[in-house]
């Protein structure tokens, strides 16, 4: 089945490190999202990307950096992680070419501790 | 005024019970309306798409009411598997989530 995987499925880090988290997708989708997920709170856009040359921040991406390697890869980077980065982080796609280009499909999503 | 409100719950409700799920946004130039089920520590998935004339999926009828910028989700004969967490979902070119409200199934 076409799939969106995660890894890594569970980080534990210290403050000050740098980490990555990774997507790939064997969707075909166009467009890439990377969430985060707090206890009680909604799901918040960190950064978005349409296609390989567009990335756009979303409404929390201070402290966040991403990477579109390929239609089919979108990494998340965390430069130096906070303890207030601690969460569970999602990644989604979505293809523009359907009628509900806006149907967004997730991975299983990465647990992050930050000490 | 947040952008997707949502009562929090939790419902809980009995095998068999129909329940209702509402939800408003403060977006009016919104044009794309979901419901997605979330399972505790899982990924959201999406359950059905809301249209304006409303649609339905077995047991499962949504409803969108633009000018009162509202949106509703009815289960009827509820499932000890429906037990989750219920997203109501609105965009445009990028989706909003709302928090989601809670629904516990019962024997």
């Amino acid at each position: 089945d076409a799939d969106v995987t995660q890894t890594p499925r569970n980080r534990i880090t210290k403050t000050g490190k740098r980490i990555m988290l990774e997507c790939s997708q064997t969707k075909g989708h166009d467009r890439m999202y990377w969430y985060r997920q707090d206890p009680g709170l909604g799901l918040q856009l960190i950064y978005y990307s349409f296609d390989v040359k567009d990335i756009n921040k979303g409404e929390i991406s201070d402290g966040y950096s991403v990477s579109r390697q390929a239609q089919a890869k979108f990494s998340l980077s965390l430069e130096s992680a906070i303890p207030n980065q601690t969460a569970l982080y999602f990644c989604a796609t979505s293809d523009s070419r359907l009628a509900r280009g806006n149907e967004q499909f997730f991975g299983p999503g990465t647990r992050l501790t930050v000490l | 005024r947040k952008e997707v409100e949502q009562d929090p719950g939790p419902f809980n409700v009995p095998e068999g019970a129909t329940v209702a799920f509402n939800c408003t946004y403060s977006n009016s130039a919104s044009q794309s309306f979901f419901w997605y089920r979330q399972d505790c520590r899982k990924e959201p998935k999406l359950l059905m798409s809301v249209y304006s004339s409303g649609n339905e999926d077995g047991r499962f009828t949504a409803q969108l009411n633009r000018a009162s910028q509202y949106i509703s989700l009815l289960i009827r004969d509820s499932k000890l598997s429906d037990s989750a967490t219920y997203l109501c979902v609105v965009g445009y070119s990028t989706l909003t989530f709302g928090k989601g409200t809670m629904l516990l199934v019962s024997p």
